[in-house]
């Protein structure tokens, strides 16, 4: 079982660019949800899809947005890039209705 | 709306001694609650969870009893090692609609086990 992989594992951009950040769920999962966690902090929900719909979102502005498709894998994307988005994105994966989240290792995004 | 609170860092203990690391909750309903630990580096990984009130949830040593009547899930281990050191999440989750709501987190407590 690989667990939960995300790609990339690091990434820079400038501001006003977009970015796409991509997670794989743990076998036999069919819920992804997304968290940024800034640097010293603990991670913040952005959102979580389930059956490839957003089922529910954090307090994040609509530059953030997402996609699940059919394999239960998920996409991030972030639009108008700003210096504040420069975190760690980490991706994680549950099954239905448990709320146990397995996390991935996470993407570093660095906006410069 | 759903909060946690934990005590804030570093916490830096020597080789053996005894761990308690503080967190309490803020949520409606009855929400889960767990630990997560962050080793350098790397991402989070589930160290233990309770479902309801007076569950104990445990794992690697690490203890932690879900109080509802303090809204605490303190962790605790008796004796720590130095590959504890990380920085340890307490977190929450509610379920709601058959599913699970993204968890929240308190900021994270740095650990640091000096030999």
């Amino acid at each position: 079982d690989a667990g939960v992989t995300q790609s990339p594992t690091h990434l820079i951009k400038t501001r006003g660019q977009q970015v796409t950040l991509r997670c794989s769920p743990k076998s036999g999962h069919d819920t992804v949800s997304w968290y940024q966690q800034a640097l010293g902090q603990g991670p913040q929900f952005i959102f979580q899809y389930y059956e490839e719909e957003e089922r529910q979102r954090g307090n994040f502005p609509d530059r953030f947005s997402g996609h699940q498709f059919p394999n239960y894998s998920s996409e991030l994307n972030v639009n108008a890039l700003l210096l504040g988005d420069s975190a760690l994105y980490l991706c994680a994966s549950s099954l239905g209705g448990y709320n146990e989240q397995f996390f991935g290792p996470g993407t570093r995004l660095t906006v410069l | 709306g759903n909060s946690v609170t934990q005590m804030e860092g570093p916490v830096t203990l020597s080789e053996e001694a005894f761990l308690t690391i503080n967190c309490t909750y803020t949520a409606t309903g009855y929400p889960s609650l767990f630990w997560y630990v962050q080793y350098p580096g790397e991402g989070l990984q589930l160290l233990l969870k309770a479902t309801k009130a007076d569950d104990k949830g445990s794992n690697k040593g690490f203890e932690a009893t879900y109080r509802k009547e303090t809204t605490s899930f303190h962790l605790e281990k008796g004796s720590v090692q130095v590959s504890d050191s990380a920085v340890y999440f307490c977190a929450l989750s509610r379920k709601s609609g058959g599913g699970a709501d993204g968890l929240t987190f308190g900021k994270g407590t740095h650990l640091i086990i000096q030999p």
